[in-house]
């Protein structure tokens, strides 16, 4: 059963990068599966910050594009977030998951978060 | 983007009863692409319904999804007390996906 584990520092210092790693583990990434993070504030909801395939097509959510890198290493079996100039808005439990989804004239068409990691805490504070 | 409005924010029901959480879009959900998760305290969320009304493998057949277009609903059947958590929904038929803001149901 495929199991997704991040890690990440835990703080940041605003305007510094935030970086986290999803590990994959008894699935390969570079199944026909699709990659996500999602991250959610303190008390608030859900929000999906961006996807990646593992070709290294990559789909961000437009709040964050300008500032967003997802990568993925096949050979290591998992896939990061970059997210640069952060502040205190991006403090939040930062999620890694799993989705289905197939191309129509270019465009993704998702599918459901079906597999979760636990989720790692990152705080952004000086 | 497409908003998800979730309600009742809060629900205070007692184990046995039937809850019924609303989601309504502010547009037309493609494909009647709505999921519905379930999260409890220190969890991740757990995905239970994908396409407004089918469950997911593993979900219990007391939680059921139904709606189509803007409006969709999830119903949990005779409550359990492993029920009581925050649910929220998601669609995924229009880019980017995005979720409700979640509905708590509590004892």
């Amino acid at each position: 059963q495929v199991q997704l584990q991040e890690s990440g520092p835990g703080l940041v210092r605003p305007s510094e990068t935030l970086s986290l790693t999803c590990a994959v583990s008894d699935h390969a990434v570079n199944s026909a599966f699709y990659w996500a993070w999602i991250r959610q504030p303190p008390g608030g909801g859900l929000e999906w910050v961006g996807t990646i395939f593992h070709s290294g097509a990559t789909y961000y959510n437009p709040s964050l594009k300008s500032r967003l890198t997802i990568s993925v290493d096949t050979s290591s079996n998992q896939f990061s977030l970059d997210l640069r100039s952060v502040t205190a808005a991006d403090t939040a439990t930062y999620y890694c998951a799993r989705h289905s989804g197939s191309l129509w004239f270019g465009e993704l068409l998702y599918g459901a978060f079906d597999t979760w990691g636990q989720g790692t805490m990152l705080t952004v504070s000086s | 983007e497409i908003v998800l409005t979730q309600s009742p924010g809060t629900l205070s029901l007692d184990g046995g009863e039937r809850a019924t959480l609303s989601c309504r879009a502010s547009q037309s959900v493609s494909s009647n692409y709505v999921a519905w998760y379930q999260q409890k305290p220190g969890q991740a969320p757990r995905l239970l319904i994908t396409a407004a009304s089918t469950r997911a493998p593993g979900t219990p057949d007391r939680f059921s999804g139904s709606g189509s277009g803007t409006d969709f609903t999830l119903t949990i059947n005779r409550l359990e007390p492993e029920d009581f958590a925050v649910y929220y929904c998601q669609q995924y038929g229009n880019s980017p996906p995005t979720f409700g803001q979640g509905t708590k149901v509590e004892i």
